[in-house]
């Protein structure tokens, strides 16, 4: 089945650096992939949507200038956190589903980015 | 995307079936259910969807109800591993992001 892979799977740096989070479609391509945010005990909340070739779109609350979002292939977006504090600790979630199979297919889901700020 | 609802939380014994119900009585006629589920410190796992006929995959059953307005996922042996929080959504179609709602808490009780 299709595969959505997150890279790193966990990291922790300190407050003020920017740390990048990869999401890659192993076996589609997609020319739409989703970054979400969870926080503990809540559910999960769209950040963005990335579209390849174009600019994100994202929602509302969601600073553009923080959370760079770059789909610069058919197979990759890259998620980059700028100048992280620790309010942005969070499990970080990318998913995409290829448009060549029908438009009811589902997306799949990268194992999410565990992101520690200290 | 159509509002759903889901109880908080359920328990199971192992080895029995477990019916997790979801209401989404605002659905529109292109709007297909989808079931994911997410353990804990994981990302959310497809298991199933469907638009108006019950589906069997093998993983699940999907019922869903003649009006569409609700449907109910069936785990028949549920297992220890089952233990997770399942998220019923619809959606209309590609290019659309799904929208999770609180989701139920299943446990698998030993």
């Amino acid at each position: 089945g299709a595969v959505v892979s997150q890279h790193p799977s966990w990291v922790i740096c300190k407050s003020g650096t920017s740390v990048k989070i990869e999401c890659r479609s192993l076996d589609f391509q997609a020319t739409t992939m989703f970054w979400y945010r969870q926080f503990p005990k809540q559910s999960l909340m769209l950040m963005a949507t990335s579209n390849e070739g174009s600019k994100a779109t994202y929602e509302q609350g969601v600073e553009k200038d923080k959370f760079l979002i770059n789909h610069a292939s058919l197979t990759l977006s890259t998620l980059t956190v700028t100048s992280a504090h620790p309010e942005d600790s969070s499990f970080y979630i990318c998913s995409a589903s290829s448009p060549l199979t029908g438009d009811n297919q589902p997306q799949h889901f990268g194992d999410g980015t565990r992101l520690s700020i200290l | 995307d159509a509002k759903t609802t889901q109880p908080p939380s359920m328990d199971c014994a192992e080895g029995r079936a477990a019916n997790l119900p979801c209401n989404h009585s605002t659905i529109s006629g292109n709007e297909y259910v989808y079931w994911y589920r997410q353990i804990h410190s994981q990302g959310p796992q497809y298991i199933i969807h469907g638009l108006k006929n019950n589906e069997t995959n093998e993983m699940a059953s999907l019922i869903i109800t003649e009006d569409r307005k609700s449907s109910t996922l069936i785990l028949p042996h549920a297992t220890l591993r089952d233990t997770a929080v399942y998220y019923c959504i619809v959606r209309v179609g590609y290019g659309q992001n799904f929208v999770f709602g609180p989701g139920t808490r299943l446990s698998v009780l030993p």
